[in-house]
């Protein structure tokens, strides 16, 4: 079935560095990627939708230039956390649409200390 | 946009016995609906989902009913056992035949199942 690798898994970084996250589909061309963000014992929120080629939409209250979205290829789209502080802290999950149904990431812990 | 109801917020059942969590969905052009597991620290898996043209689904333990005129769907579990002890979360879109839909969550059930 549809994959999709998501990496890293987990990251800790200090307080105003960037982190990036990867998610690649492994065995079919993702034209539409979607971005969650999951706080504990939350539900999983949409931050926003990317697009292969054109720039990503940002659901109502997400920061675009905080959480850059870059879908340049069918297989890759990544999400760059800029200038991360403690409250960026959360576990943020990747989603593309393929054959049958949504296809999801396993997720990155990102901690900012 | 969409926004999806999930009922109850924590459920406990003793092994064996069924486990039965409700959603509400507020847009009449979703027509995908699935379910997900979720243990901590993992990406959600699907578990069933069915779409607006059928009323029910089943798989094994597990089963899916649709009232596209209410618009609400529950998920069935039964015969449960400690291993189903997770949080569950419903969802809804337009479809994932619709490029740029995405799933809409609800705020998920957290089941124990107590042997």
């Amino acid at each position: 079935g549809a994959v999709v690798s998501q990496h890293p898994s987990r990251v800790i970084c200090k307080s105003g560095t960037s982190v990036k996250i990867e998610c690649r589909s492994l065995d079919f061309q993702a034209t539409t990627m979607f971005w969650y963000r999951q706080f504990p014992k939350k539900s999983l929120m949409l931050m926003a939708t990317s697009n292969e080629g054109s720039k990503a939409t940002y659901e109502q209250g997400v920061e675009k230039d905080k959480f850059l979205i870059n879908h340049a290829s069918l297989t890759l789209s990544t999400l760059t956390v800029t200038s991360a502080h403690p409250e960026d802290s959360s576990f943020y999950i990747c989603s593309a649409s393929a054959v049958g149904g949504y296809t999801f990431g396993s997720g990155t812990r990102l901690t900012v200390v | 946009g969409e926004n999806v109801e999930q009922h109850p917020s924590t459920l406990s059942v003793q092994e064996g016995d069924s486990a039965v969590i409700k959603c509400t969905y507020s847009d009449s052009a979703s027509n995908y609906f699935p379910w997900y597991k979720q243990e901590l620290g993992k990406g959600p898996q699907l578990i069933i989902d069915i779409r607006s043209n059928v009323g029910e689904k089943k798989d094994q333990r597990i089963a899916v009913t649709l009232n596209k005129t209410a618009k609400h769907f529950s998920l069935h579990i039964t015969e449960t056992q400690p291993e189903d002890s997770a949080v569950y979360f419903c969802a809804a879109s337009g479809g994932f035949a619709q490029a740029g839909t995405a799933l809409i969550f609800g705020k998920g059930t957290t089941l124990s199942v107590s042997s």
